[in-house]
């Protein structure tokens, strides 16, 4: 296994159109998380899943926004009416959810960019 | 979660050991230090952790004070590879699927 993936790994779209992302966690990790990260500042927690169930979603994932995890592997973001303030670097990250370390596993990313 | 307090940059001389601070001064006793890195153009990478007790890894050691309002990130013999940003991340172990990154410190090593 080669890690997280994400696809596509760069988007542009015009305002208002809507976009899905894709991330492939790590095989076997129940624990699947996206985040948000803008230039300059840190990622932001969007959302998490434990298998197939969205268990918390930050109030920065305003109802424009939806995450899926259907069968508890990939999961999907879409973005509804795309704005400007849309724009950045969406990752997704995944873990095994035990032991001591819990490490998240973070993807490539996938830029957005909101014209 | 406690806030951190780290230096915007800094910069390191290749093959010195890299030391960076983090404040934590209203941790409470259930909660971890982590530490993550995210190289240019990456997503971030885990480094260590730690609750009470020094830590090593085969990546670096982090040093926690004895009252715990601070903690040094050490990585022993710096490399033009760990420019990065790194970041200072204090958490329940409960609340660790949220990680709050903040803005860390940008860590440029100079050969």
């Amino acid at each position: 296994d080669t890690g997280v993936s994400q696809d596509p790994r760069h988007k542009i779209t015009k305002r208002g159109q809507n976009v899905t992302f894709r991330c492939d966690p790590i095989s076997e990790h129940n624990r699947l998380y996206w985040y948000r990260q803008t230039l300059g500042q840190g990622p932001e927690f969007l959302t998490y899943f434990q298998n197939e169930a969205q268990l918390e979603k930050s109030r920065l994932l305003s109802d424009r926004f939806s995450a899926e995890r259907p069968k508890g592997s990939f999961s999907t973001l879409e973005i509804q009416r795309t704005e400007q303030g849309d724009s950045a670097m969406y990752l997704c990250a995944s873990s095994a959810g035990t032991g001591s370390r819990n490490e998240q596993f973070f993807g490539p990313g996938t830029r957005l960019t909101v014209l | 979660d406690a806030k951190t307090t780290q230096p915007p940059s800094m910069d390191c001389a290749e093959g010195r050991a890299a030391n960076l601070p983090c404040n934590h001064s209203t941790i409470s006793g259930n909660e971890y230090v982590y530490w993550y890195r995210q190289i240019h153009s990456q997503g971030p990478q885990y480094i260590i952790h730690g609750l009470k007790n020094n830590e090593t890894n085969e990546m670096a050691s982090l040093i926690i004070t004895e009252d715990r309002k601070s903690s040094t990130l050490i990585l022993p013999h710096a490399t033009l590879r760990d420019t990065a940003v790194y970041y200072c991340i204090v958490l329940l172990r409960a609340n660790d699927y949220k990680l709050s990154f903040g803005a860390g410190t940008t860590v440029t090593v100079r050969a």
